[in-house]
């Protein structure tokens, strides 16, 4: 089972800040099959990022991911009130298709 | 527009058994792979199985194996997962999802709680 490592737990940060997320995977997630999702309390998740780097349908481009092997990063160029919430990473190169523990992105 | 109503949770003591249905609309239900994933209270996501469009391939995480059972009626462009010798750590929200692994689609989760 691939585990993938978060960091930080919490990123506390300011309107228009650049956020920086890391996603670390215990062995290579191949072809960059890598996602991350943005969870809102009481939502379900939803996708920002496929294959690593690029955007879903409608996804803002403040958003983007980059990375490959075993090392990841969600970056948000400039932080909107809306954009702070938890941010999980999944790999879906090897079943079972595991998750990260989660980002908070909390308001500094 | 793409649907998916998750039902079934509810409260239920260790060691029984429930079973959740995910209701999909608004696409060719038959041409997905689809997926459970679940939320404990309070923590992260956990993929939980998929299967395959015509229902030949199944897969599981460690966790549940031999207790749940994803499976899908195409006529019915149903979801279900059967969850027998429910555990207190089976306490969560469950999704359904279009997909293999998550991605865009997702139900707004049923809560299965497992208490004494």
């Amino acid at each position: 089972e691939i585990v993938l490592t978060q960091s930080p737990g919490t990123l506390s940060l300011s309107p228009g800040e650049r956020a920086t997320l890391s996603c670390r995977a215990s062995q290579s997630v191949s072809s960059s099959y890598l996602g991350w999702y943005q969870q809102k309390p009481g939502q379900a998740p939803r996708l920002l990022i496929y294959g690593a780097s690029s955007r879903a349908t409608g996804i803002p481009d403040r958003f983007s991911g980059s990375g490959s092997g075993t090392d990841f990063t969600l970056t948000i160029s400039r932080l909107e009130p809306e954009d702070f919430a938890v941010y999980y990473c999944q790999q879906y190169s090897s079943s079972p298709y595991t998750f990260g523990q989660g980002t908070k992105l909390e308001i500094k | 527009e793409v649907q998916l109503v998750e039902s079934g949770g509810n409260l239920v003591q260790p060691g029984g058994s429930l079973r959740l249905s995910c209701a999909a609309s608004g696409f060719t239900f038959t041409y997905y792979w689809m997926t459970w994933v679940r939320q404990a209270p309070g923590k992260g996501l956990e993929w939980v199985a998929n299967i395959k469009q015509d229902g030949s391939e199944k897969y599981y995480v460690d966790s549940v194996k031999g207790r749940f059972t994803i499976s899908r009626d195409n006529a019915k462009n149903s979801l279900y997962l059967q969850m027998n010798s429910l555990r207190a750590e089976d306490t969560a929200v469950y999704y359904c999802a279009r997909g293999s692994y998550g991605g865009v689609y997702w139900g707004q989760g049923t809560l299965v709680t497992v208490s004494s």
